[in-house]
């Protein structure tokens, strides 16, 4: 069974641009959410989609955007990058984050450089 | 505020000891919580998972939850080099009517000397 899978694995922007990010969650999981890691602040929850909808959003500034596709599939976005969002970002696919008991995988992450 | 604790380490044990990780939660309604290990570099990978009270055994892994006291702690025995890295606590917390979602401590560094 494939796993999480994120891409690009690694980028670099200039401040003021925008990126995407995208991840494809394990076949059959419907729960995709969002991490920033960075050294200083740890794994920080950016926000959660099921089924196309955003279900949950963590404190973060509206340039942080994302949805979800028919298939699961999910997509986020920066705009107008700022040095300070250069981090690791991270996809975790569950079956369904609001069954408690649901564990989630995590892709091997974007590494996004701002500069 | 809900929030996950963890001592950020490092903490340093001998090849063979028993490590023992720890995590504290804010949220009492919390039920479910887990445990990633993430070396330098990569992206965390789950490695236990545990709902009810009590221990859970995998290998040479020990889960144990107390929900009285809001305090979850993983113990790994026979420490190899190997299981050098990082490890993050996770508690998924529901509030009001919402679905909960994950919650990450800071993560312990563990250093496993030969």
């Amino acid at each position: 069974k494939a796993g999480v899978t994120q891409t690009p694995r690694y980028l670099i922007k200039t401040r003021g641009q925008q990126v995407t990010l995208s991840c494809s969650p394990i076949s059959g999981h419907r729960s995709v959410s969002w991490y920033q890691q960075t050294p200083g602040q740890g794994l920080q929850f950016l926000f959660e989609y099921f089924s196309e909808t955003q279900r949950n959003k963590g404190n973060f500034p509206g340039r942080f955007s994302g949805r979800q596709f028919s298939n699961s599939r999910s997509e986020m976005n920066v705009s107008t990058l700022e040095l300070g969002d250069s981090a690791l970002y991270l996809c975790a696919s569950s079956l369904d984050r609001a069954e408690g008991n649901t564990e989630a995988f995590f892709g091997q992450g974007t590494r996004l450089t701002v500069v | 505020q809900k929030e996950v604790e963890q001592n950020s380490g490092p903490l340093s044990v001998p090849e063979g000891a028993i490590a023992s990780l720890n995590c504290t939660y804010s949220d009492r309604g919390s039920q479910s919580f887990f445990w990633y290990r993430q070396y330098s570099g990569k992206s965390p990978e789950l490695i236990m998972s545990i709902y009810s009270n009590g221990d859970k055994e995998d290998g040479r892994f020990t889960a144990q939850l107390n929900k009285a006291s809001q305090y979850v702690s993983l113990l790994i025995r026979d420490s190899q080099p190997s299981d050098s890295a990082t490890y993050l606590c996770a508690v998924n917390m529901r509030y009001g009517g919402s679905q909960g979602n994950l919650i990450f401590g800071k993560g312990t560094k563990l250093s496993v000397k030969p």
